[in-house]
């Protein structure tokens, strides 16, 4: 099956300092890739819809300039949290859609502790 | 718009018990549904999907679900639990063509010795 790998696993970082996180489809071309973010206990909330070659749509209530989306390649989506807080400390899964089976694909996700 | 729901939050079958996870969908145009699985700090691995095809789908790790558009579900069962089945299963539905995936809760499942 198709093979979504994310990067880092875990990150520890201190207060105000940014976060890079990457999402890459690994044998299959992705234009569209989706970052969600998950509580503990609780479901996916997905966060946006990453479009190869254009500006990610964000859902409501996610401060874009929060969180900076960046899909510059079929196989690479990346996702930026500036100035981080206490407050974004959170488990983020990015997936990647595989086009034209409509299937998502998920990375193993990114668990973020802000200090 | 569509949602979907999950009755039970938390689900425990003995080992080698029948393992049955519910899940309900609302849909205005015929879904794509999906199960996935999640394993503590992991990322959801894709269990099945169901894309317009037969109605009754198999997967992997010995899972199936039947897609009944009369009852608007889409049960996952398994015959025979085994331990390492327990983890979080989430259904999904989108449609053909659509962007987004809808999430169910979640149902956590346990296996008992």
């Amino acid at each position: 099956g198709a093979v979504v790998s994310q990067h880092p696993s875990r990150v520890i970082c201190k207060s105000g300092t940014s976060v890079k996180i990457e999402c890459r489809s690994l044998d299959f071309q992705a234009t569209t890739m989706f970052w969600y973010r998950q509580f503990p206990k609780q479901s996916l909330m997905l966060m946006a819809t990453s479009n190869e070659g254009s500006k990610a749509t964000y859902e409501q209530g996610v401060e874009k300039d929060k969180f900076l989306i960046n899909h510059a390649s079929l196989t690479l989506s990346t996702l930026t949290v500036t100035s981080a807080h206490p407050e974004d400390s959170s488990f983020y899964i990015c997936s990647a859609q595989e086009d034209p089976k409509n299937i998502q694909y998920f990375g193993a996700g990114t668990r973020l502790s802000v200090l | 718009a569509q949602s979907v729901t999950q009755l039970g939050s938390h689900v425990s079958v003995s080992e080698g018990a029948l393992v049955l996870l519910r899940c309900n969908y609302s849909s205005s145009v015929p879904p794509y549904l999906f199960w996935y699985v999640q394993y503590p700090n992991q990322g959801l691995q894709l269990l099945l999907k169901y894309t317009s095809a037969a109605t009754l789908v198999k997967g992997i790790n010995g899972f199936e679900a039947e897609f009944k558009k009369s009852e608007t579900s889409f049960h996952l069962t398994k015959p025979s639990a085994h331990m390492s089945d327990a983890a979080e299963y989430f259904c999904a539905v989108t449609s053909k063509g659509g962007q987004n995936f809808v999430f169910g809760p979640g149902t956590r499942l346990s296996v008992l010795p």
